[in-house]
């Protein structure tokens, strides 16, 4: 059974379009995270949903916002896509939310034309 | 700014050498973990060790963490080809509820 699933796992679109990626985990975990990866693979934190509570906020823009309608679901949904915006995105979740192992789903890779 | 910095960014080694991969970081830590990350795939957890220990080993993988020296190591022994990957640290900082990752190491064990 997969831990930590995400859909889509491509997604390819033009700029300006809105796109959302879902993600699921089935781990029990009360904490869930999106990261974006770019290129050179540097792995940076976007949010952070600890029992459906928005925890972690960095600065990303307003364009992007995480939905979580229950524990085991946070999606991201991003507006007016720009080029930019491509990179891997990359959910995980974990038990503990101050530090403890995450697990990472496969990745959505997003390509903005 | 990023809490991790690794090196050697980039490490090519023959099948049975040892490779390691060095971890620095900057702020006060309540642990610190490696992660790997195969081409094309999410990251998988490897190890943890916390701040009040100073060795670790896994099967193949040993960790040493030097909170003086605010730096940690990763050892892999006996590499194989499918040790091939990225090897991430991440630091949990004691002020924070979030891991921050360092920007990785990209090991090539040939065959």
């Amino acid at each position: 059974d997969t831990a930590v699933s995400q859909t889509p796992k491509y997604l390819v679109t033009q700029m300006g379009n809105d796109k959302s990626i879902k993600c699921e985990q089935n781990l029990g975990h009360d904490t869930m995270y999106w990261y974006k990866q770019d290129s050179k693979k540097f792995l940076k934190i976007m949010f952070s949903y600890n029992n459906k509570e928005l925890i972690i906020n960095e600065t990303v823009p307003n364009r992007f916002s995480p939905k979580s309608p229950d524990k085991a679901h946070l999606n991201l949904h991003i507006n007016s896509l720009e080029l930019g915006d491509s990179a891997v995105y990359f959910c995980a979740s974990s038990q503990d939310p101050a530090l403890g192992t995450q697990y990472f789903g496969p990745g959505t890779r997003l390509l903005v034309l | 700014s990023q809490q991790g910095e690794e090196d050697p960014q980039a490490l090519s080694i023959q099948e049975g050498e040892n490779a390691t991969m060095n971890c620095s970081y900057k702020t006060s830590i309540n642990n610190l973990q490696w992660y790997r990350q195969n081409s094309g795939r999410g990251l998988v957890h490897l190890i943890l060790i916390r701040s009040n220990e100073r060795e670790k080993h896994s099967g193949r993988l040993r960790v040493t963490l030097d909170t003086s020296k605010k730096s940690s190591s990763l050892l892999i022994t006996a590499s194989r080809a499918a040790d091939t990957a990225s090897y991430f640290c991440a630091t949990g900082e004691t002020s924070g509820s979030r891991l921050t990752f360092g920007e990785g190491t990209q090991l090539t064990v040939n065959p």
